[in-house]
């Protein structure tokens, strides 16, 4: 079965643009997870939703938010995008999201601030 | 704050010797612990897991270990091959938090051939 796909794969907006990213989970998976990946932090938990609403949330700003809608598909939107927003954002989706992290995960999408 | 540590940004092994990879967290709720394996333009891939409950759990060529009283936590990998290469990370949850899974930074394992 496929498996989880993010579109775009590469991404490139200028400072103060906003951007909105896909994940689309394997069939069956209700629950959709985001994640920052950045050189010097690794991945940093975003928000996590199920059945279209958000269970779970991060320590990031309010430009940063998401939903799911009722095919189990996500977005995330960045507003006022800053240099240090360029990394890699990962989605990784579960069944219903209480296996304790265990997750299949996209290829990310890279995003490039400029 | 980082509430997963892994120390060591690198690590090489010759092929066929015993990768240890070293985790350590700081937050006591964390009851899960897993371990991810990245290729370059891959997603992260699930390698191993274990919970508080335990303190070893093997699978394979892998094996974690789980020192609830360090608050430490290892994956071994034996024998190692090339193909092992890639970076690993720790990864850490609580009880009731869903998918809100803490990451350590990972460690880049290079295995010799």
């Amino acid at each position: 079965k496929a498996g989880v796909t993010q579109t775009p794969r590469y991404l490139i907006k200028t400072r103060g643009q906003q951007v909105t990213l896909s994940c689309s989970p394997i069939s069956g998976h209700r629950s959709v997870s985001w994640y920052q990946q950045t050189p010097g932090q690794g991945l940093q938990f975003l928000f996590e939703y199920f059945s279209e609403t958000q269970r779970n949330k991060g320590n990031f700003p309010g430009r940063f938010s998401g939903r799911q809608f009722s095919n189990s598909r996500s977005e995330m939107n960045v507003s006022t995008l800053e240099l240090g927003d360029s990394a890699l954002y990962l989605c990784a989706s579960s069944l219903v999201g209480n296996e304790g992290g265990e997750a299949f995960f996209g290829q990310g999408t890279r995003l490039t601030v400029v | 704050d980082q509430q997963v540590k892994q120390n060591s940004p690198s690590l090489s092994v010759q092929e066929g010797r015993i990768s240890i990879l070293n985790c350590d967290y700081t937050n006591s709720m964390f009851d899960y612990f897993l371990w991810y394996k990245k290729y370059p333009a891959e997603g992260p891939t699930f390698l191993i897991s274990i919970s508080s409950i335990k303190d070893k759990n093997e699978d394979g060529r892998f094996t974690v270990f789980l020192n609830k009283s360090a608050k430490h936590l290892s994956l071994h990998i034996v024998p190692s091959q090339p193909g092992d290469s890639a970076v690993y990370f720790c990864a850490a949850s609580a009880s009731g938090g869903y998918q809100k899974v803490t990451f350590g930074i990972g460690t880049k394992l290079q295995v010799i051939p």
